[in-house]
C-alpha cells in the first residue's frame, strides 16, 4: 500500500513565523503535490514537483515555496505566516503525471 | 482550464441509493477521479474513468459520459459510514504536468 506521511496533524504558528510542513511517501512515486483544503473552494494547488530538485507553481503559490531534495520528501515553507495561510494543507503523491494521488493525512494549520 | 461542478450537500437514508453528480467544462480532457473524504481525513481513491459508460465496484459505481462533460457517482445499500464528502477531479491532457483540477466536493450526509 502506499503510504504518504506528514509531519504534524495539528499546528499553531504566530503571524510571522517561519512554517515547515513535511510529506514523506515510501512508494517512490516521481510526483508530488501541495495542496490546500478549504471550505466550499475545494483543494487548490500550491506547488508540485516532478523530480528531485524540480518544482512547479501551482493555482495559488504566492506567500508559500517548497523544497525536494530527496525523492521521497517535499516540503512546503511558508516563509512568514499570515492568518490567511490557516487551512487544511495535504500532500499528494503519484506515480506518474495524470496517475491516481494518494494523499497524506494533512496538517491542520491555525496562524493566529 | 477547468471548470467543474458538484452540488454542495444531499441527504439520504440508510439503505437508499444517491447519485452524485459532476459536470466539467474543460480546454481537454483525460480521465476523471473520484475520491472519498472523511471529515478530518485525507482524500482516498475510489474509481477512475477515462471512457464513457458504467463501472461498478461493489456498492460504488461511476459513470462518464465524455460527449456531455458529465460523470455521476452512485451509492448504493448506503451505510452510516458513506457519510463524507466526494470530490470529483478531472485531468487535462493539454497540461503537460497531468494536474487534477477538483471540484468542491459533495457533502453526503446519510440518517437512520
Amino acid at each position: 500500500d502506499v503510504k504518504v506521511t506528514q509531519s504534524s496533524r495539528y499546528l499553531v504558528k504566530r503571524t510571522g513565523e517561519k512554517v515547515f510542513l513535511e510529506c514523506v511517501q515510501d512508494m517512490d512515486h516521481e510526483n508530488m503535490f501541495w495542496y490546500r483544503q478549504d471550505p466550499g473552494l475545494g483543494l487548490r494547488l500550491i506547488y508540485f514537483s516532478y523530480d528531485v530538485k524540480m518544482k512547479e507553481k501551482g493555482d495559488i503559490p504566492e506567500g508559500y515555496s517548497v523544497s525536494r531534495e530527496k525523492k521521497e520528501r517535499f516540503s512546503l515553507i511558508l516563509e512568514s505566516a499570515s492568518t490567511n495561510q490557516t487551512s487544511m494543507y495535504l500532500c499528494a503523491s503519484s506515480l506518474q503525471a495524470g496517475d491516481t494521488q494518494y494523499f497524506g493525512p494533512g496538517t491542520r494549520l491555525t496562524v493566529l | 482550464g477547468q471548470n467543474i461542478d458538484q452540488p454542495t450537500e444531499m441527504t439520504a437514508t440508510e439503505g437508499a441509493i444517491v447519485q452524485i453528480n459532476c459536470t466539467y467544462q474543460t480546454s481537454g480532457f483525460n480521465g476523471l477521479f473520484w475520491y472519498q473524504q472523511h471529515a478530518g481525513e485525507a482524500p482516498t481513491f475510489l474509481s477512475y474513468n477515462v471512457l464513457d459508460g458504467l463501472e461498478e465496484k461493489g456498492r460504488f459505481s461511476s459513470f462518464l459520459s465524455r460527449s456531455k462533460g458529465y460523470s455521476y457517482l452512485l451509492l448504493k445499500e448506503l451505510q452510516m459510514k458513506d457519510s463524507a464528502s466526494y470530490l470529483c477531479a478531472v485531468t487535462d491532457p493539454t497540461d503537460s504536468w497531468g494536474k487534477l483540477q477538483f471540484g468542491a466536493g459533495t457533502q453526503v450526509v446519510v440518517t437512520p
